[in-house]
């Protein structure tokens, strides 16, 4: 079964870190670009992150750049996001998504986890 | 905030067909193509539509979607209480090297 699995997130204070994966199974990991897509409580689904399919290549929202990396281990197949000096407003369910990888149709993402929850808080 | 712009709700009775519209830009659904996300909440988005009007394998053919210019629109026809969910649509914006989601639309089945 395709399957993406987020784990990592919790309850964190302001400024601090946290290391949020993504463990891919039953498709080919190493041939796919990956995503973060996150969605705060109340509010809509905000794309974070991408990375290519060899990690060679990334993109950032303007609203975490410098403060969010991803990366990827294809050997683990797992994907992952250091977020560090965190905010109130990351406070969200982190999504990993996996690219549909249809050149004609770009930000297709076909196949998603459960979520994490990333809670900033004092 | 999000650059494209949706209708925050729609609604229709079982049968209906309910449209939602999704309005960008140049840098966005001008120059580039559209996808389309249901998500009920709690659970994960789904792939409604990809490329504008392509629906992936397993999606009914009630789905329709269509570009034109700066906007896109979702079609539900024959609306089913199966439908009631949130409703996104997104693109990649050449100005922010980015993708952007809609503000979302909130479908209700009456």
């Amino acid at each position: 079964e395709v399957q993406l699995v987020e784990s990592g997130g919790g309850l964190v204070q302001p400024g601090g870190s946290l290391r949020l994966s993504c463990a891919a199974s039953g498709f080919i990991f190493s041939s796919y670009w990956m995503h973060w897509v996150r969605q705060a409580p109340g509010t809509g689904l905000v794309w974070v992150s991408r990375i290519n399919s060899d990690g060679s290549s990334t993109n950032y929202a303007d609203s975490v750049k410098g403060r969010f990396t991803i990366s990827r281990d294809n050997a683990k197949n797992t994907l992952y996001l250091q977020i560090n000096s965190l905010r109130v407003e990351d406070t969200a369910v982190y999504y990993c998504a996996r690219d549909l990888a249809v050149p004609s149709a770009p930000g297709a993402f076909d196949i998603w986890g459960q979520g994490t929850m990333v809670t900033v808080s004092s | 905030h999000s650059v494209l712009t949706q209708p925050p709700s729609a609604s229709g009775t079982p049968g209906q067909r309910v449209t939602i519209s999704c309005s960008g830009s140049s840098s966005n659904i001008g120059s580039n193509t559209v996808n389309w996300y249901q998500h009920l909440p709690g659970t994960a988005p789904k792939l409604l539509m990809y490329g504008n009007n392509q629906r992936p394998s397993g999606v009914p053919d009630r789905f329709s979607g269509s570009k034109s210019g700066t906007s896109a629109s979702l079609a539900i026809s024959g609306l089913q209480s199966e439908d009631e969910a949130d409703y996104y649509c997104t693109s990649w914006d050449d100005s922010l090297s980015g993708y952007v989601f809609g503000t979302g639309t909130k479908v209700t089945v009456l």
